[in-house]
């Protein structure tokens, strides 16, 4: 069965420093991948998207994912994390033409100033 | 542009009340999606259209949780009758082909007292 695993449930840095968010999913063929993030009582922006081509990609915000296959991950990462940066990330694998959304459990990051 | 835009924002009701989420898609947008988010089980995808037509409801529930789309512009979760256990942020997003990702609204709060 698909599926997206986010190891990490809590994730605290300090504002500067740098951050990585893993993701890892199970999925048969050649998957579409998603990173969004939730702030508090707000929906779900997307930060970036990977379908094919160049593994490693951009999103909005400064950051950047780089989809590895043998892995089966997908990881999130910023090089310099600012405050304003603290909310939940979601990541998810799109299926089928529909583009029907797995999402992982998600992982709330704090920023210390 | 207008994003996805769900109403109301906020209902509180009491149990055994009927309950009714409204949302409007981005124009263009051919598929719609209904989520859930709660807690203990994060967000689950419940139902999605396509041309306005139900393509997979196996995420929903019960038989007391239905969906309509009855133009391409509109789509209603109705709850009848509504239990505490439903009480979460339900979210409607809507998204293009299978090459677009999907864009969220801003959720219902739902609480059932």
């Amino acid at each position: 069965a698909q599926s997206v695993t986010q190891p990490d449930i809590h994730i605290t840095v300090s504002e500067g420093a740098s951050l990585e968010l893993r993701c890892n999913y199970s999925y048969g063929a050649t998957p579409y991948l998603f990173w969004y993030v939730q702030s508090p009582g707000q929906g779900l922006q997307l930060l970036l998207k990977y379908f094919s081509g160049d593994t490693l990609v951009q999103g909005i915000k400064g950051f950047e994912a780089e989809f590895k296959r043998s892995q089966s991950s997908f990881n999130l990462r910023k090089p310099s994390v600012h405050w304003s940066d603290a909310a939940e990330y979601f990541c998810a694998v799109g299926l089928g033409g529909y583009n029907k959304l797995i999402f992982g459990a998600g992982t709330r990051l704090a920023v210390h100033p | 542009d207008a994003g996805v835009i769900q109403s109301p924002r906020h209902e509180v009701t009491e149990m055994g009340q009927e309950v009714t989420l409204r949302c409007k898609p981005i124009s263009g947008h051919n598929s719609l999606f209904w989520y859930r988010q709660t807690m203990m089980r994060g967000l689950e995808l419940l139902i999605y259209f396509n041309n306005n037509v139900p393509i997979d409801d196996s995420g929903m529930p019960e038989d007391r949780f239905s969906a309509k789309m009855p133009n391409a512009s509109f789509s209603t979760l109705k709850i009848q009758p509504s239990e505490p256990r439903d009480s979460a942020v339900y979210f409607c997003a809507s998204g293009g082909n299978s090459n677009q990702p999907q864009h969220f609204g801003d959720g219902t709060r739902l609480s059932i007292l």
